[in-house]
């Protein structure tokens, strides 16, 4: 069956421009995550949506992130006014269930900051 | 921030040894998990272990939680080259959901 799907794979942008990141879940989970992932690095929790409510938001690093799930499936997590300390892996994750199961990870999109 | 910390921080052995790698964490917990990443992909879940669970075992792979010690070890038996990988340990925490990792280790192993 298909597993989470993220994309852009990578994206490239120029200080200060906005970039958007989406992530589709697989169908039917309630939970989805987002971390993002430094080089060499284990993945910090950003963001938690239990259908389309955002339930937890505490590991944002700052009011220029802001995520989206308007319907409950497709999310969208936008930055704006990037800065270099934004380069990262940006992963998503779904699970079927609000705790004790495990989620399941989308390959993540590599954000480069130039 | 990072809860877990993982030791060693690689590991390198020849295919058919056994490789085991601990991790650490400070809050009280849920569950603990162990996850895979091959490089420049996702984390794949191998293995879920609860807070009332002492040991756990899937295919080649034997998990334990000490919650007195705060520590839990993934043993892969008869290692592949195909199991080189970075590893991470994970937390569920009993107040939410959110997944805390460790730094992971890089595991090679030399065919």
């Amino acid at each position: 069956g298909a597993g989470v799907s993220q994309s852009p794979r990578y994206k490239v942008a120029k200080r200060g421009q906005d970039v958007a990141l989406r992530c589709d879940p697989i169908s039917g989970h309630v939970s989805l995550f987002w971390y993002q992932q430094a080089l060499g690095q284990g993945p910090e929790f950003l963001t938690y949506f239990q259908n389309e409510a955002q339930l937890d938001k505490s590991g944002l690093p700052s009011d220029r992130f802001f995520a989206e799930r308007p319907e409950g499936s497709v999310s969208t997590l936008k930055i704006q006014r990037t800065q270099q300390e934004d380069s990262a892996v940006y992963l998503c994750a779904s699970s079927s269930n609000y705790r004790d199961q495990p989620q399941h990870f989308g390959d993540g999109t590599r954000l480069s900051i130039l | 921030s990072q809860q877990g910390e993982e030791d060693p921080q690689a590991l390198s052995i020849q295919e058919g040894e056994n490789a085991t790698m601990n991790c650490s964490y400070k809050t009280s917990i849920n569950n603990l998990q162990w996850y895979r990443q091959n490089s420049g992909r996702g984390l794949v879940h191998l293995i879920l272990i609860r807070s009332n669970e002492r040991e756990k075992h899937s295919g080649r792979l034997r998990v334990t939680l000490d919650t007195s010690k705060k520590s839990s070890s993934l043993l892969i038996t008869a290692s592949r080259a195909a199991d080189t990988a970075s590893y991470f340990c994970a937390t569920g925490e009993t107040s939410g959901s959110r997944l805390t990792f460790g730094e992971g280790t890089q595991l090679t192993v030399n065919p």
